[in-house]
């Protein structure tokens, strides 16, 4: 089926550092999302971005937080910079439309050092 | 906003027994609500999705979900479970109103043989 693919899959990096995880979602969707895993439970919602615009945000995208998806390339989330607390499970998911399923990718573990 | 929540975090059941998992939801307004799966180390996967017409629906892998408006309830059911069913359930709400789609912490499933 479908796929939406993150790389890397793990990223280690020291604090204050900037890290960009990239998402590359099912083509043709047209909605992407941003979720934040930690403890292998509670999937927070971060961000949704459409037609090149952030739509939502929730408490948890920080100011240091952006997301972008330049034409043809992948959907990014950037952190700049990094602090402790965001090391955790970050999953993309695309949707082909508002309020459809989403497809998630296997996320990307990041470990702030 | 609209809010979610899984009262069990863990249930353990035997290979062939019937499961419930539940899901209690709270919104004014109009919803859609869905379920999906995660296994060990990867990303959420649907399972099904209600938002209007015959509250009891079908998913995959034999797995059904009835809504009550009443109980503003979305349990997940499933008649006979394989071990295969372990992984984490997540229950979704999301508004018509809006593409924000908000997890519940999430209920560990586990099969014994």
């Amino acid at each position: 089926g479908p796929k939406v693919l993150q790389i890397p899959s793990h990223q280690i990096i020291d604090m204050g550092q900037m890290v960009t995880l990239n998402c590359d979602p099912v083509s043709n969707h047209l909605y992407f999302y941003w979720y934040k895993q930690i403890l292998g439970q509670q999937m927070e919602f971060l961000v949704n971005f459409y037609n090149g615009k952030v739509m939502e945000k929730s408490k948890l995208f920080k100011d240091q937080f952006s997301v972008e998806r330049p034409d043809g390339s992948y959907f990014t989330l950037k952190i700049q910079p990094t602090a402790l607390e965001d090391s955790a499970v970050y999953f993309c998911a695309s949707s082909s439309g508002q309020n459809e399923r989403l497809f998630f990718g296997h996320g990307t573990k990041l470990s702030v050092l | 906003t609209q809010t979610v929540s899984q009262s069990d975090a863990h249930v353990t059941v035997f290979e062939g027994d019937s499961v419930e998992l539940r899901c209690n939801y709270s919104y004014g307004g109009s919803i859609y609500l869905s379920w999906y799966i995660q296994h060990h180390g990867h990303g959420l996967q649907f399972l099904l999705k209600y938002y209007s017409g015959n509250p009891v629906v079908q998913g995959v892998n034999g797995f059904e979900a009835e809504f009550s408006k009443s109980d503003s309830s979305f349990h997940l059911r499933k008649a006979s479970v394989h071990w295969s069913d372990s992984a984490v359930y997540f229950c979704a709400v999301s508004a018509y109103s809006n593409n924000r789609i908000f997890f519940g912490d999430g209920t560990q499933l586990v099969v014994k043989p």
